[in-house]
């Protein structure tokens, strides 16, 4: 069974400062991991896509990165704002199956102090 | 492009009733999931529609069913329902074109079920 890990759940820190959120997973065989970020009460919006094949995705001030041999997958945030401030979920996708099901982890929140 | 529509955004029902809610997926996609988040949680997921039949399901009693309809919109359904059902119900929309293998999915902003 797939278990998905994130560490810190929580962390703040000063504006402008660059950061990084952990997202571990027990299985490799994955198909693959998605990053979403979270405000409160609110649905999910998707950052970045990381096929299992690839090694790392950018987005403008985020960067994604994927060592499936590991387990892991990192999200950097480059000059951090206090827009960013949210919970921030990773999640895979088994490599198995026809179902898009995806397996989640608990989320960092988030917060960025101006 | 409209994405993931989801309603209601909130409601209130109590132990034993029954509720449905419902989706529409962004345009174009032609699978849709439902996943439900406790408070500090992540989400977990309920099940996945395809053409109109389920083909995914996870770890969730039968009195949690769905339907989906020709136009791809969906509806969750939960009967009994009990306090621990209370929750955020997502509902996430996939596309089937060329970027299909992609497999990125798309989630609206949820149905907060509060039950009594």
């Amino acid at each position: 069974k797939q278990e998905v890990t994130q560490i810190p759940a929580a962390l703040s820190v000063p504006e402008g400062e660059n950061l990084v959120l952990n997202c571990s997973f027990t299985d490799s065989a994955i198909y693959n991991l998605q990053w979403f970020r979270q405000d409160p009460g609110k649905g999910l919006t998707s950052l970045l896509l990381i096929q299992s094949s690839q090694r790392e995705q950018t987005s403008g001030r985020l960067n994604a990165s994927l060592d499936k041999s590991s387990g892991r997958s990192t999200l950097y945030i480059a000059a951090s704002q206090p827009g960013d401030s949210a919970t921030y979920l990773c999640a895979v996708r088994r490599a198995s199956g026809s179902a898009r099901q995806l397996t989640f982890g608990s989320g960092t929140q988030l917060t960025v102090l101006p | 492009e409209t994405g993931v529509t989801q309603s209601p955004t909130h409601l209130i029902k109590t132990r034993g009733q029954q509720v449905t809610l419902r989706c529409s997926s962004q345009s174009g996609h032609n699978t849709v999931s439902w996943y439900q988040q406790a408070l500090g949680q992540g989400p977990q997921f309920i099940f996945q529609y395809y053409r109109e039949e389920e083909n995914g399901r996870g770890n969730f009693p039968p009195r949690f069913s769905g339907l989906q309809f020709p136009n791809y919109s969906s509806e969750l359904n939960v009967n009994a329902l009990e306090l621990d059902d209370s929750a955020l119900y997502l509902c996430a929309s996939s596309s089937p074109g060329p970027n299909a293998n992609t497999g990125e999915l798309f989630f609206g902003e949820g149905s907060r079920l509060t039950v009594l």
